[in-house]
């Protein structure tokens, strides 16, 4: 099984919808984080959580939230979706390791908003 | 503002050929890290350096953080079609552990 699940894989909605993306993970870490991935943008922070009562901004934010229902759920909103949110959505997960930190990715969210 | 610049942003070569992937910045990171994302799947981690200086080598590929730990190459020998895919550099600053600043990539095409 994978230790870092995403679901839905796929979704297509329509602008203005409420879309909820959901990560799960058994490796035991406490860090999750959520990414988008846009052609030639590479990966950019959007939430990040480093315990259950920690949250923390990435650099676009906006347009999004999270919750941390557990150390082991991590969840991504998107209140009112709209089409420049057409992306590949990436939930990862790390222990503290200072410097030397891993991150372990989900296998991707794939949405479209018309 | 992109905090690592990453170049070439797409390579097409014949197999057996040599390439060197760069990762350069104006700031300081405490390490770099370089992951591999095939299609339909999440990145994965393939080294990190962390000494100013520092080569590792994993198989064909050599990996180098530069002297003032501002920059980053990933070398490939004999490129084979299993090497395909979209390498990302990745940095840690030491004002924000635990959070990694991602280069925009490059996608590697191997062609047999």
């Amino acid at each position: 099984d994978a230790d870092v699940t995403q679901t839905p894989r796929n979704r297509i909605t329509k602008t203005g919808k409420r879309i909820m993306l959901e990560c799960s993970q058994t490796k035991g870490h406490d860090r999750m984080y959520w990414y988008r991935q846009d052609p030639g943008l590479g990966l950019r922070l959007i939430y990040y959580s480093f315990d259950v009562k920690d949250i923390n901004k990435g650099e676009i934010s906006d347009g999004y939230s999270v919750s941390r229902q557990a150390q082991a759920k991590f969840s991504l909103s998107l209140e009112s979706a709209i089409p420049n949110q057409t992306a590949l959505y990436f939930c990862a997960t790390s222990r503290p390791g200072g410097s030397t930190d891993t991150q372990y990715f989900g296998p991707g969210t794939r949405l479209t908003v018309l | 503002t992109q905090l690592l610049e990453q170049s070439p942003q797409f390579l097409s070569i014949q197999e057996g050929e040599n390439l060197t992937v760069y990762c350069n910045s104006s700031s300081v990171f405490s390490s770099l890290q370089w992951y591999r994302q095939e299609p339909g799947e999440g990145p994965v981690l393939l080294v990190t350096v962390v000494t100013g200086g520092e080569v590792k080598k994993l198989k064909r590929l050599t990996f180098q953080f530069g002297d003032a730990r501002k920059d980053s190459s990933l070398h490939i020998t004999a490129a084979q079609p299993g090497d395909t895919g979209l390498y990302l550099c990745a940095g840690v600053r030491g004002s924000t552990l635990g959070r990694l600043y991602f280069g925009r990539g490059t996608q590697l095409t191997v062609w047999p």
